[in-house]
C-alpha cells in the first residue's frame, strides 16, 4: 500500500534533548513537508524540501532541523533550543506541480 | 496576520441535513484552495479542491463555493452524517510568480464539525 507513515506514533522526551521524528513516503513524491499542530490552532509549515539534498525553512522554522538524503525520507529534528516543543507533528508529500499534499497520521511529541 | 481565516471554532448540525463550514482570505495571490477533514490524532485527509478560475467544484454530497470578489469561501455537506464529525481545515494555495515549485499551503484555524444524530 502507498502512503505516508511517521514514527513512532507517541514519544516522550526530557526537557533539554534532542528528538527525530520520521516521516517516509513510498508515493514517489517529490516535495515533503513538516507541520506542526497546536490547540486550538491550524498547521504551521516548519520545513519543506522539494527535491533531495535541498530544503527551505517554513514559517517557524526555529529551534528545528532537517535532511532529505533519500526521495522517500525527511526527519525532523526537534533540538533544545525549541522552546515550546510539546505538539502535534505531522508530515506530508505532493507532486511537483501539484498543490495537494497527502499527510502522515502524525507523531505527539511531549516534552516532560 | 492570519492569511486564512475560519472564525467558526465549531459547529452543529443535525443529522441528514446540510452543514456549511465558512472560510476566509486576505492574500488575494491565493489562486488554489483545498478542503481538509481530520479526525483527532490522526494526519488530514483531503476532501476537495477549487481553482480560482472556478466558482463551483463537487464530489459527492461535498460542494465547495469560492467568491474571488469576497475573498471567501465555503463547504456544503449535504446530507450531513454521523462519520462526518471531524475537524474541517481550509487552505490556500499561492502562485508566486510563474512557478508552483514552493507549493506552500495556508491554513486556517479549523472549524469542529458535530453531526448529532
Amino acid at each position: 500500500d502507498g502512503g505516508i507513515t511517521q514514527s513512532p506514533k507517541y514519544l516522550f522526551r526530557k526537557e533539554g534533548q534532542n528528538v527525530t521524528l520520521s516521516c517516509e513516503q513510498n508515493l514517489n513524491h517529490d516535495a515533503m513537508y513538516w507541520y506542526r499542530q497546536d490547540p486550538g490552532q491550524g498547521l504551521r509549515l516548519i520545513y519543506y524540501s522539494q527535491i533531495v539534498n535541498d530544503f527551505q525553512k517554513g514559517d517557524i522554522a526555529e529551534g528545528y532541523s532537517v535532511s532529505r538524503e533519500k526521495k522517500e525520507s525527511f526527519p525532523l529534528t526537534v533540538t533544545s533550543a525549541q522552546k515550546n516543543p510539546t505538539a502535534f507533528y505531522l508530515c506530508a508529500s505532493s507532486i511537483m506541480e501539484k498543490d495537494t499534499q497527502y499527510f502522515g497520521p502524525g507523531t505527539r511529541l511531549t516534552v516532560l | 496576520d492570519q492569511q486564512v481565516k475560519q472564525n467558526s471554532p465549531s459547529l452543529s448540525v443535525q443529522e441528514g441535513r446540510i452543514s456549511i463550514l465558512n472560510c476566509d482570505y486576505t492574500n488575494s495571490m491565493f489562486d488554489y484552495f483545498l478542503w481538509y477533514k481530520k479526525y483527532p490524532a490522526e494526519g488530514p485527509t483531503f476532501l476537495i479542491s477549487i481553482s480560482s478560475i472556478k466558482d463551483k467544484n463537487e464530489d459527492g454530497r461535498f460542494t465547495v463555493f469560492l467568491n474571488k470578489s469576497a475573498k471567501h469561501l465555503s463547504l456544503h455537506i449535504v446530507p450531513s452524517q454521523p462519520g462526518d464529525s471531524a475537524v474541517y481545515f481550509c487552505a490556500a494555495s499561492p502562485k508566486e510568480g510563474v512557478s508552483r515549485a514552493s507549493q506552500k499551503l495556508v491554513f486556517g484555524q479549523g472549524t469542529r464539525l458535530t453531526i448529532n444524530p
